[in-house]
C-alpha cells in the first residue's frame, strides 16, 4: 500500500494554541517523512522533515513526533500564529533514489487572532 | 534565483484540445516531477524524471506525456483534454536524495477543461 492518511481535514485554533496534525502510513519501506506548508496561490514548501532513526525533531515552533511501531507521525505547531494559517501536507518517501513523494490529503489550518 | 518556473499560470481548455505545461528550473537539479492537486486529495504524482532522457510514470499518468531533453526543462503534455484533468498542476525539482531532500515547487498552473 502506498497511501498516507492525514487528519483532520481542517483545523481551527486560537492564537497561542497548539495545532496538531496526524498522519499514518502503511508501507514499511518509507524512510523519509517531510511536512510541506502551502499558502493560497503558491506551491508547497518544505517545512520540516524526519527520518525514522529519531522519534522527534524540533525546529522553532514546529515539531515532528514519529512512532515507527505504530507507523504514525504528527506535526505539532506550538504557540500558533495567524501567519501559520495555511494548508499542511504530510508526505512519505522511500530511498529508491527517485525522491518520489506520496502525499497525505492535506489539512487546512486557520489560526484565529 | 528563479527556482522552478511554470507557465502558464492559468488556462482554460475545451474538451479534446491539447496543450503543453512548461516547467524549467535553474538549480541544476537532476530530479523533476509533475504533480496534480485536487481538493481534499493531496498531491498525486503524474510523471517524474531522474535525469535528462529518463522519464517514468507516477500514480496517475493516464492522459499525460512528458519529455526531458535537458536538465532544466520538463514539459507536461495533455493530448486530448478531458474534464477530469481540471486541476492545479505543480512541477517540482530536487537534488539527489540525501538525509533531508527538499523538493522545490513551482507556483502552479490552474487548468480548467470545459
Amino acid at each position: 500500500q502506498q497511501q498516507v492518511k492525514q487528519s483532520p481535514q481542517s483545523l481551527i485554533v486560537q492564537k497561542g494554541g497548539i495545532s496538531i496534525i496526524n498522519c499514518a502510513y502503511e508501507n514499511t519501506a518509507f524512510d523519509y517523512f517531510p511536512w510541506y506548508q502551502q499558502f493560497p496561490g503558491k506551491g508547497p514548501a518544505l517545512l520540516i522533515a524526519i527520518r525514522p532513526d529519531v522519534s522527534e525533531k524540533k525546529e522553532g515552533r514546529f515539531t515532528i513526533s514519529f512512532n515507527k511501531s505504530a507507523k504514525q507521525f504528527s506535526l505539532h505547531i506550538m504557540d500558533s500564529q495567524p501567519g501559520d494559517s495555511a494548508t499542511y501536507f504530510c508526505a512519505a518517501s522511500d530511498s529508491g533514489n527517485t525522491g518520489k513523494l506520496i502525499f497525505g490529503q492535506g489539512t487546512t489550518l486557520q489560526v484565529k487572532p | 534565483n528563479a527556482g522552478v518556473t511554470q507557465t502558464p499560470k492559468f488556462r482554460i481548455l475545451k474538451i479534446g484540445q491539447s496543450m503543453t505545461l512548461q516547467c524549467t528550473q535553474d538549480m541544476n537539479h537532476n530530479y523533476m516531477y509533475w504533480y496534480r492537486q485536487d481538493p481534499g486529495m493531496g498531491l498525486k504524482l503524474i510523471y517524474y524524471s531522474v535525469g535528462a532522457g529518463i522519464t517514468d510514470k507516477g500514480e496517475v499518468p493516464n492522459g499525460y506525456n512528458v519529455s526531458r531533453s535537458t536538465t532544466e526543462d520538463f514539459p507536461l503534455r495533455l493530448e486530448l483534454a478531458a474534464p477530469s484533468q481540471t486541476s492545479v498542476y505543480f512541477c517540482a525539482s530536487s537534488p539527489p536524495t540525501g538525509a533531508i531532500t527538499e523538493a522545490f515547487f513551482g507556483q502552479g498552473t490552474r487548468l480548467t477543461v470545459v
